[in-house]
């Protein structure tokens, strides 16, 4: 069975300051990994994704993520954080072998202080 | 890019009521999935929807619960007889071809009164 645990409910980081949402999974097979960002009252916007290529992943907003398979880790970074990364972040696995079914983590709220 | 539509973006209704949500996913795509969202929990996986049958379904999506396809292209969520723990931002998505994550819609806003 796959899961995904979000190790932080709550991340604080002043503007301009590194940014790390840390994830780890489980699954039985080769997993996919996502990570997604939800802006308050809005919807889920894909980030990035990683599907066995490179294990270092770019995304939009100068986010990127790290697959480790021995750590079973897919930590989301970014150097500098800005006032509008603030939302709750959602890693994500998917079971390639069971039609895509994907499996959301608790959720990381970022909080950026100015 | 595609987008995956979903109406209305915010509904209230009373207790014991049904709603239908609707939601236009992206064309071609076989399969379609609904989410749920509770304010301040997790999303859950709601249903997996394959060539016009019900693919998965979780524990939550019980005999209140039914999906539908009636035209073809447009998908409905239907929950009969609501309570007041339905409230929740609820996300249909398409996914975006195997192992490329979903493309979500913004979601329906449900309050049970």
């Amino acid at each position: 069975a796959q899961s995904v645990t979000q190790l932080d409910s709550h991340v604080s980081v002043s503007e301009g300051t590194p940014v790390l949402l840390r994830c780890n999974y489980s699954s039985s097979y080769s997993p996919s990994l996502f990570w997604y960002v939800q802006h308050p009252n809005k919807g889920l916007q894909l980030l990035l994704k990683y599907t066995s290529a490179a294990t270092l992943v770019k995304g939009i907003n100068g986010f990127e993520a790290e697959f480790k398979k021995s750590e079973t880790s897919f930590h989301l970074t970014k150097p500098s954080a800005h006032m509008s990364d603030a939302a709750e972040y959602f890693c994500v696995v998917s079971d390639l072998s069971r039609d895509d079914k994907i499996i959301f983590g608790k959720g990381t709220r970022l909080h950026i202080l100015p | 890019e595609p987008e995956v539509t979903q109406t209305p973006s915010h509904q209230v209704t009373q207790m014991g009521q049904e709603v239908i949500l609707r939601c236009v996913p992206i064309s071609n795509h076989l399969y379609f999935y609904w989410y749920r969202q509770i304010l301040g929990q997790k999303v859950e996986f709601l249903v997996s929807f394959y060539n016009n049958e019900i693919s998965e379904k979780s524990e939550i999506f019980d005999d209140q619960f039914s999906v539908e396809r009636p035209d073809g292209s447009n998908f409905t969520l239907k929950i009969r007889s609501t309570k007041l723990e339905d409230s929740a931002m609820y996300f249909c998505a398409s996914p975006g071809g195997r192992g490329y994550g979903y493309t979500f819609g913004s979601g329906t806003r449900l309050t049970v009164v």
